[in-house]
């Protein structure tokens, strides 16, 4: 089945604490993104990447990083996370560019920093 | 900046009635304007891509438009159903940015009332 898969889907944590949130896709595609969704903002664009070893930043891209080592996987890197990211976290992929390309998105990361 | 506007944060409608949303922008013009579903606590799924030569689409009982004159895209879905109840959102490139720096709007949840 094509799909996009995010792990953890919930996540408690502490101020501080590195974390990473994985996803993977099995669609062969060339483009990953990554969101995030708070209430009253919408869905941000945080970072995304055009293919492997090629990333660039969204709109909100301040307090995180991202790799692209392998086409399939794209985690997001919080490396001192702080109360403000908060919030609901999507991976999508694309065959292509993302503006031209239906996007499919992973089922979300709930994070929480306490 | 390009700013990107949903109509409304909710629209409650009758079942079996036409349900229209907006999606309008300000600034330039996109070239391609993409159509998503989001159900509560889930990812959004694509509906539908217009590209700015196409005035209209149509996808079964979804229609999109698209008016670069107006700035603005109008996203119908007739005979509307309670199933269709769901947050609708409109995304597409932002002016300035790379062919992968998506925006989306805020969205419109739709509420059919059986």
């Amino acid at each position: 089945e094509a799909q996009v898969t995010q792990n953890p889907r919930y996540l408690i944590t502490v101020t501080g604490k590195k974390l990473t949130v994985t996803c993977s896709q099995n669609m062969n595609h060339e483009y990953m993104s990554w969101y995030r969704q708070d209430p009253g903002l919408g869905l941000r664009q945080i970072y995304y990447s055009m293919n492997v070893e090629v990333t660039d930043k969204g709109d909100v891209p301040e307090g995180y990083k991202v790799s692209r080592k392998e086409k399939r996987n794209f985690p997001l890197i919080l490396e001192s996370p702080s109360p403000n990211q908060t919030s609901l976290y999507f991976c999508a992929s694309s065959l292509g560019t993302g503006a031209l390309d239906e996007q499919y998105f992973g089922p979300g990361t709930r994070l929480t920093v306490t | 900046s390009q700013k990107i506007e949903q109509n409304s944060e909710a629209l409650n409608i009758q079942e079996g009635k036409t349900a229209t949303l907006t999606c309008n922008y300000t600034n330039y013009s996109p070239a391609y304007l993409q159509w998503y579903r989001q159900d509560p606590g889930r990812g959004p799924v694509f509906l539908l891509l217009i590209r700015e030569n196409e005035k209209e689409k149509r996808k079964e009982r979804l229609k999109v438009t698209f008016d670069t004159t107006l700035k603005q895209s109008l996203f119908h879905i007739t005979a509307s159903q309670p199933a269709d109840s769901a947050t609708y959102l409109c995304a597409f490139l932002n002016y300035g940015g790379s062919q992968g720096n998506l925006i989306f709007g805020k969205g419109t949840k739709l509420s059919v009332k059986p």
